[in-house]
């Protein structure tokens, strides 16, 4: 059974500065994974999704990294803003359905 | 750029009523999802919809059921609406069979129940 685990649950850094977020899975027969950004009391947002034959996706201040073999994707924010400040989510997609992991919330602070 | 609406925002019901969730996509997605999502338990799959007239359940199908009339709208159903289904409602759309497609979220409607 597919799991997906996030870490750290919560992060906060200042302004400007570059992060990581992590994304890792059990299994590793995945289509592809989806990094989501959540703010409070919203729905999610797309920001980037990597098909399982692509190693990155990027756009704008945002890259997204996926090694399948070792069950990993991380999602790198540069130059952060207070506006970045919101919940994360990674999500794969594998023989069933969507299945999520619990998120980072990243706090940026000014 | 795809928009995935949903009938409402918030919503308060009593127990034992009947309450009808509303989602629409303009993008003309086959696949149509309904997600809950609550503190410490994340997203969890309720229904979804590969084409018109066709359903499929989820991880927590329970107390739910779904309708898909119109290749656009997809309804989540609580036939008789109890205090642990109050959680926030996320509908979800997707491009074709290919499992390879993005997933396109709504708002998200709040239901409390009382």
């Amino acid at each position: 059974k597919q799991e997906v685990t996030q870490i750290p649950a919560a992060l906060s850094v200042p302004e400007g500065e570059n992060l990581v977020l992590n994304c890792s899975f059990t299994d590793s027969a995945i289509y592809n994974l989806q990094w989501f950004r959540q703010d409070p009391g919203k729905g999610l947002t797309s920001l980037l999704l990597i098909q399982s034959s692509q190693r990155e996706q990027t756009s704008g201040r945002l890259n997204a990294s996926l090694d399948k073999s070792s069950g990993r994707s991380t999602l790198y924010i540069a130059a952060s803003q207070p506006g970045d400040s919101a919940t994360y989510l990674c999500a794969v997609r594998g023989l069933g359905k969507l299945i999520f992991g619990q998120g980072t919330e990243l706090s940026v602070k000014p | 750029d795809v928009k995935v609406t949903q009938s409402s925002r918030y919503l308060v019901k009593r127990t034992g009523e009947k309450v009808f969730l509303e989602c629409v996509q303009d993008m003309d997605h086959e696949n149509m999802f309904w997600y809950r999502q609550d503190p410490g338990l994340g997203l969890r799959l309720i229904y979804f919809s590969y084409d018109v007239k066709m359903k499929e359940k989820g991880d927590i199908p329970e107390g739910y059921s779904v309708s898909r009339e119109k290749k656009e709208r997809f309804s989540l159903i609580l036939e008789s609406a109890s205090t642990n289904q109050t959680s926030m409602y996320l509908c979800a759309s997707s491009l074709g069979a290919s499992r390879s497609y993005e997933q396109y979220f709504g708002p998200g409607t709040r239901l409390t129940v009382t």
